[in-house]
């Protein structure tokens, strides 16, 4: 199927870390998009990267793409307590498709 | 000024009854979607509207009936409601179809069916 799976399912750092997730789907896409969703709220989109870019940043935020192996992958560096949120990947390739998310959880 | 709204937020009612779900975005944006959002947070799009008309349709039951008065509003009416339907229901707009742009979410409205 299209739908992106988020790799891991969840992650808990300490404040200052450096956060990774993975996003790996099997068919062909057009874009990859990111999203962060806070407990009770809507998502929030964060990066597109599209299917002929390798790599974006967006603040603390660097998306990498990998059409060859068919993955994404979110880095948040210097991790805050604020970014504790669950983190979706979501492929568009005739349509938008979300995966499952990863549930980040920051220490402080 | 929010930009994608959605009312109620919390919706609780009995099995068999009929609820409304409003949303309006004020964003300009000409597509609007209705997801579907379970208990293991799994995202599923229910209805997408373009300029008002309805783009796509997953096999949702015909009980959902979506209603676009115009492009800034997208409206989600449910018949008979059941237990399975309770989740988080998420409307949601973006500037071009299909997910070519990001899209822009409401903060959801979460049904419980008793």
């Amino acid at each position: 199927s299209q739908q992106g799976e988020e790799d891991p399912q969840a992650l808990s750092i300490q404040e200052g870390e450096n956060a990774t997730m993975n996003c790996s789907y099997k068919t062909s896409i057009n874009n990859l998009q990111w999203y962060r969703q806070n407990s009770g709220r809507g998502l929030v989109h964060l990066i597109l990267i599209r299917s002929n870019e390798r790599e974006k940043h967006s603040g603390r935020l660097r998306v990498t793409l990998d059409t060859s192996k068919k993955s994404s992958s979110l880095l948040i560096t210097a991790s805050r307590a604020a970014d504790t949120a669950s983190y979706f990947c979501a492929t568009h390739g005739n349509k938008l498709v979300f995966g499952a998310g990863t549930i980040l959880r920051v220490k402080s | 000024d929010t930009a994608v709204s959605q009312t109620p937020k919390y919706l609780v009612t009995q099995m068999g009854n009929d609820k409304s779900i409003k949303c309006e975005q004020n964003l300009g944006h000409d597509t609007m979607y209705w997801y579907k959002q379970d208990s293991k947070k799994f995202l599923k799009i229910m209805f997408s509207y373009n300029n008002k008309e309805l783009i796509i349709n997953e096999t949702v039951p015909n009980r959902f009936s979506p209603k676009s008065p115009d492009k800034a509003h997208l409206n989600l009416h449910i018949n008979s409601l059941e237990l399975g339907d309770s989740a988080v229901y998420f409307c949601a707009s973006s500037q071009e179809e299909g997910g070519n742009s990001p899209l822009h979410f409401g903060n959801g409205t979460r049904l419980t069916v008793t």
